[in-house]
Formats: structure tokens, C-alpha cells, sequence
């Protein structure tokens, strides 16, 4: 079945830096979503790609779809203490959404 | 409204008692799921409801029972439960479960099991 790999795993930033976290499926995607869980909370829908190449802004968060639609990378700039926790994204497979492992991101001050 | 609301927060329970999980959604949502997360783990999918009918059981043991009373009620009655149930249950709603839907979670109840 469809798989759903997310690297890092942990994602250690200084206030300010950048990161990237990536997502990689083993068959091409309809669409892929992406979520945050702040510590102690729930998953919160961030957004939906859909289209091949799609690239989507949100402030300082940037996604992208890969053109084969197998691929997505979250971009964050200027990293803040308000982007801590864990990032996941997810694909659809057949009837259900499949996670990545998540993206757990600490930020020291 | 973009809100799943779920009742209790917390639950602490012997492996003897019966306890339910209560969810709502007002969205209008056709689909509804049951998640069980562990710590520093994805969401796992456990129940899915499509219009009131159980459509997918994730081969979930027993002693989990799910029950969708109307379109925005979700229950998971507990029974017999083991230590390593203990999780954060999650409830969320889609549109109508279709592939491009996305999924609203609510804010989950944190499960003890003694």
C-alpha cells in the first residue's frame, strides 16, 4: 500500500534560521495536506495542494507539490518560537489519510 | 463554525469500568473518524462513519465500540479496556470522506487506563 515518509524527523532551529521538512510517497498523490500539532494539542489543517508544481504562501510558510505529484516540502523562514511542534503531512489512500511520521520542531531562543 | 468538539478531555479508567467518548460537529459533515494517537506518533485511524453508516473498521479489537446516533454526533464506548489503550482519541469530520476532503479534528480525549 501507498506509504507516506517524512524527514527530518526532528528539526532542532534557532530562532530566525530556516527549515525545510519533506514528504515523499511511493505513489503519485491526488492531493496532499499538511497539519501542525502544538504540544498537548491536535492536529490543525494548514493547507491542501492539489495541482502539479503547486506552490502555496502562508506568511512564512511556503509548501510545495512536486511536479510528480510524489513529493512536498514545507519551508519555514525566519523561524519563531510560535512555529514549535509537530508538523505532519498526509496523502489519501484510498478511503483514509495516510501520515507521514511528522516533523517535530523545537526552537531555541 | 470549523469546530469538533469532544467530551471529556481527560479520562482515567480501570480495565474493568465502561466509559464513552462523546464528539460534535455542526459542519454539516457526512464523514466522521475515530483516531488513536500515541505519543510522538501520527494519528492512527480506527472507525470511519460515512452518512451514519460504519463504512471502515481499521480491525480495531472489540472493546472499542463505535456509534453515530445522528450526522453530528460520534460516540466511542470503551469496555475491558488494557493499560496500552492509554492514548489522546481523536474525532475529526470531513465534507463526505471523498479523497480531497480535508479532515477537522477536534481536540481529542487524553485516555488513562490503570
Amino acid at each position: 500500500g501507498q506509504q507516506v515518509m517524512q524527514i527530518p524527523q526532528y528539526q532542532h532551529v534557532q530562532e530566525g534560521e530556516d527549515f525545510t521538512t519533506y514528504c515523499n510517497s511511493s505513489t503519485t498523490l491526488s492531493n496532499i495536506q499538511w497539519y501542525k500539532q502544538r504540544p498537548g494539542g491536535h492536529p490543525v489543517f494548514l493547507i491542501q495542494l492539489v495541482k502539479s508544481g503547486e506552490v502555496k504562501k502562508q506568511k512564512r510558510l511556503t509548501f510545495q507539490f512536486g511536479e510528480a505529484k510524489k513529493n512536498s516540502s514545507l519551508h519555514i523562514t525566519a523561524t519563531q518560537t510560535t512555529d514549535v511542534g509537530t508538523y505532519f503531512c498526509a496523502g489519501p489512500n484510498d478511503y483514509k489519510l495516510s501520515f507521514g511520521a511528522g516533523t517535530t520542531v523545537t526552537v531555541r531562543a | 463554525d470549523t469546530e469538533v468538539t469532544q467530551t471529556p478531555k481527560h479520562l482515567v479508567m480501570g480495565m474493568t469500568n465502561k466509559k464513552s467518548l462523546k464528539c460534535e460537529q455542526h459542519m454539516g459533515h457526512r464523514a466522521m473518524y475515530w483516531y488513536k494517537q500515541k505519543a510522538k506518533k501520527p494519528p492512527e485511524l480506527m472507525f470511519v462513519y460515512s452518512y451514519e453508516k460504519l463504512s471502515i473498521n481499521e480491525s480495531v479489537p472489540s472493546r472499542f465500540s463505535p456509534e453515530c446516533p445522528n450526522s453530528s454526533l460520534l460516540n466511542l464506548h470503551l469496555h475491558a479496556l488494557q493499560p496500552e489503550d492509554s492514548a489522546l482519541y481523536l474525532c475529526a469530520s470531513a465534507l463526505a470522506g471523498e479523497r480531497t476532503d480535508t479532515q477537522y479534528f477536534g481536540p481529542g480525549t487524553r485516555l488513562t487506563v490503570l
